[in-house]
């Protein structure tokens, strides 16, 4: 299994370009989310769905748009960047069998704004 | 709301020390579930552990234990005679029932010098 899949591992962009960073999971897990990971500040909650088209935002939802088609594939875009959205950003996914299951991360997206 | 505390950003060790990462907690749901995932230098996410909010038994895994306490909030992560290899960021998680959204920790950086 591949678990959860992000693309590309790393992105450089200018200020004002969009782009759109990728998550696709194979084990038929219903939940998944994207997080932002900053120096000191852990991991933040960008956005998170319970299903196939059923999106809901997070702390930090502003600038980032997500849909979510079929139930393998979440990605997030990013409409405008700005320097601020430098980061390293992380797919999670989980199964719905349980609240209690643990995420199955990515192995995450370093983007730089420039 | 929701909020996870890890208030020791950073610890250092040395190999075969015993160490403890302290996590504390709010929230205002009576069921939750608390989670503890790891970051090695490689940077990929996994999950160590949840919890429950209606079992405080304390649970051990070889020289890892967790002591869950909801008279304090706290979920505290203890590393038994640590080693170079646990050197990590450590992430403490809460996540409520029924939406998923999972919060995290600031993350606690442990280095084991050897």
């Amino acid at each position: 299994n591949a678990g959860v899949t992000q693309t590309p591992k790393f992105q450089v962009l200018k200020t004002g370009q969009s782009m759109t960073l990728q998550c696709a999971q194979d084990m038929n897990h219903e939940y998944m989310s994207w997080y932002r990971q900053d120096p000191g500040m852990g991991l933040r909650l960008i956005h998170y769905s319970v299903g196939a088209g059923i999106t809901d935002q997070g702390e930090v939802p502003n600038g980032y748009n997500v849909s979510r088609s079929t139930t393998e594939d979440f990605p997030l875009r990013l409409l405008s960047a700005a320097p601020s959205q430098t980061s390293v950003y992380f797919c999670a996914s989980s199964y719905k069998g349980g609240e209690e299951a643990g995420y199955t991360f990515g192995s995450g997206t370093r983007l730089t704004v420039v | 709301a929701q909020k996870v505390t890890q208030a020791q950003t950073e610890i250092s060790v040395v190999e075969k020390e015993d160490v403890t990462l302290d996590c504390v907690y709010e929230t205002r749901d009576t069921t939750y579930y608390l989670f503890w995932y790891k970051q090695p230098p490689s940077g990929e996410l996994v999950f160590l552990i949840r919890r429950n909010s209606f079992d405080e038994q304390n649970e051990i895994s070889g020289r890892y234990s967790w002591n869950f306490q909801k008279s304090t909030s706290s979920f505290n992560f203890t590393i038994t005679a640590s080693q170079v290899v646990d050197s990590a960021v450590y992430f403490c998680a809460l996540r409520n029932p029924g939406g998923f959204k999972t919060i995290f920790g600031a993350g606690t950086r442990l280095f084991v010098k050897a």
